[in-house]
């Protein structure tokens, strides 16, 4: 049972390059996340999808896309990167709010934009 | 502006000792908190949670209290051992979050020392 998995770990783009990160999870959750890590700030939401179809909006999505086509799939897209995107990206999964039992993350993917 | 703050980075305890970790919340809408434990070059694991009509939960050597009234939660680990040594995250849920989205502290850093 591989839970999240992200892919790719590490990243290194030039700015102004484009990429997707790609998240898959096997659990049959029906909400998925894309977090941010950066120092001194914590882990801060981008984006989150509540099913299939679906995405929304978190503290810091400018500069991001997602989508949702699959169910245990969530693509979080950078169009034109820059410098401030460099951080670790962790995507999480979880249940619907019945139950409650708190996220599942992948083990992250650490993103350099020169 | 930070609605979940750790207000200490870091923290060194004695093996065998106490360790009590700290959170404060802004927002009284939050109704669900959680506690995530993170090593190094992987994504944060569900560590323990509480809800809001509880002021206490306790899971082996852990346990969190809950605080409504000062809007304070704090992890208790009893005893700590040296694999306990990781980075702690609290985070907080309110239930009007129809997408189940967490909101984190910057998270401390514990050592404890062998």
């Amino acid at each position: 049972n591989a839970g999240v998995t992200q892919t790719p770990k590490f990243r290194v783009l030039k700015t102004g390059q484009s990429m997707t990160l790609l998240c898959a999870q096997d659990m049959n959750h029906e909400y998925m996340y894309w977090y941010r890590q950066d120092p001194g700030m914590g882990l801060r939401l981008i984006h989150y999808s509540v099913g299939e179809g679906t995405t929304a909006k978190g503290e810091v999505p400018d500069g991001y896309n997602v989508s949702r086509l699959k169910k245990q799939n969530f693509l979080l897209g950078l169009e034109s990167a820059a410098p401030s995107q460099t951080s670790v990206y962790f995507c999480a999964s979880s249940y619907s709010r019945v139950g409650n039992y708190g996220y599942t993350f992948g083990s992250g993917t650490r993103l350099t934009v020169v | 502006d930070q609605q979940v703050k750790q207000n200490s980075p870091s923290l060194s305890v004695q093996e065998g000792r106490i360790s009590i970790l700290n959170c404060d919340y802004t927002n009284s809408m939050f109704d669900y908190f959680l506690w995530y434990k993170k090593y190094p070059a992987e994504g944060p694991t569900f560590l323990i949670s509480i809800s809001s009509i509880k002021d206490k939960n306790e899971d082996g050597r852990f346990t969190v209290f809950l605080n409504k009234s000062a809007k304070h939660l704090s992890l208790h680990i009893v005893p700590s051992q040296p694999g306990d040594s990781a980075v702690y995250f609290c985070a907080a849920s309110a239930r009007e979050n129809t997408g189940n989205q967490f909101y984190f502290g910057t998270g401390t850093s514990l050592t404890v020392i062998p």
